[in-house]
């Protein structure tokens, strides 16, 4: 199975800073990266696909970038709403696995 | 717009069964695969299993820790995915997401049921 390695597993920002988040394959998995919010008591929700395609709604603060094992999602500006968990999933092989997760709290 | 309401969720006694289902709509559910990913309490997420469309056969995969005694099905007739849940154990308890699956993106996702194996 293939390992994700996400870090860092939680991190304290300020409204408006930029915010990158990582993601280590423990195998080349090409560009077969999404990435995923969580808010508390909520579904995750795609945010990214295809390591660096935004899916249709998501506004372009969010930006994905990377290729065989590691990977990056930066938010650029952070908002109150992007106070989440954010988790990487690999599709290049089943299982799908998932990394640890970040989770983004407030200063 | 899709949507995923999954359903069957619940109290049950280790040793027992359970079954979720999920209901479609918004987009051809016989064309899609479909996936459970589960989340327990407080803890990150799990792939659980996905089966095809029946154009690919219908065929069914199964996470190691669930292999033998959850099974995957689908009613493309009613629109519906289910998750038969035979021999729960207490590392069952989690909330269970069924989500469509293109060549393993998870693009929507329904709200989850929560399952509790607890004596």
């Amino acid at each position: 199975d293939i390992q994700m390695t996400q870090s860092p597993s939680s991190l304290s920002a300020s409204v408006g800073d930029r915010v990158t988040i990582t993601c280590r394959a423990s195998q080349g998995i090409s560009n077969y990266l999404a990435w995923f919010q969580q808010k508390p008591g909520k579904a995750p929700k795609s945010l990214i696909y295809a390591a660096s395609s935004l899916q249709r709604g998501v506004p372009s603060k969010f930006s994905g970038s990377g290729s065989g094992t590691d990977f990056t999602l930066t938010i650029s500006s952070l908002q109150p709403e992007d106070f989440a968990t954010y988790y990487c999933q690999q599709y290049n092989s089943y299982p799908l696995t998932f990394g640890g997760g970040t989770k983004v709290d407030i200063k | 717009e899709v949507q995923l309401v999954e359903s069957g969720g619940g109290l049950v006694k280790p040793g027992g069964s359970l079954r979720l289902s999920c209901a479609a709509s918004g987009f051809t559910f016989s064309d899609a695969w479909m996936t459970w990913v589960r989340q327990a309490p407080g803890k990150g997420l799990e792939w659980v299993g996905r089966i095809k469309s029946k154009t690919y056969g219908g065929t069914t995969d199964y996470a190691a820790p669930v292999k033998g005694r959850f099974t995957i099905s689908r009613d493309d007739s009613k629109n519906t995915l289910s998750l038969q849940m035979n021999n729960l154990k207490t590392e069952d308890t989690a909330v269970y997401y069924c989500t469509t699956d293109v060549d393993g993106a998870l693009n929507y996702w329904g709200q989850g049921t929560l399952v509790t194996v607890s004596s």
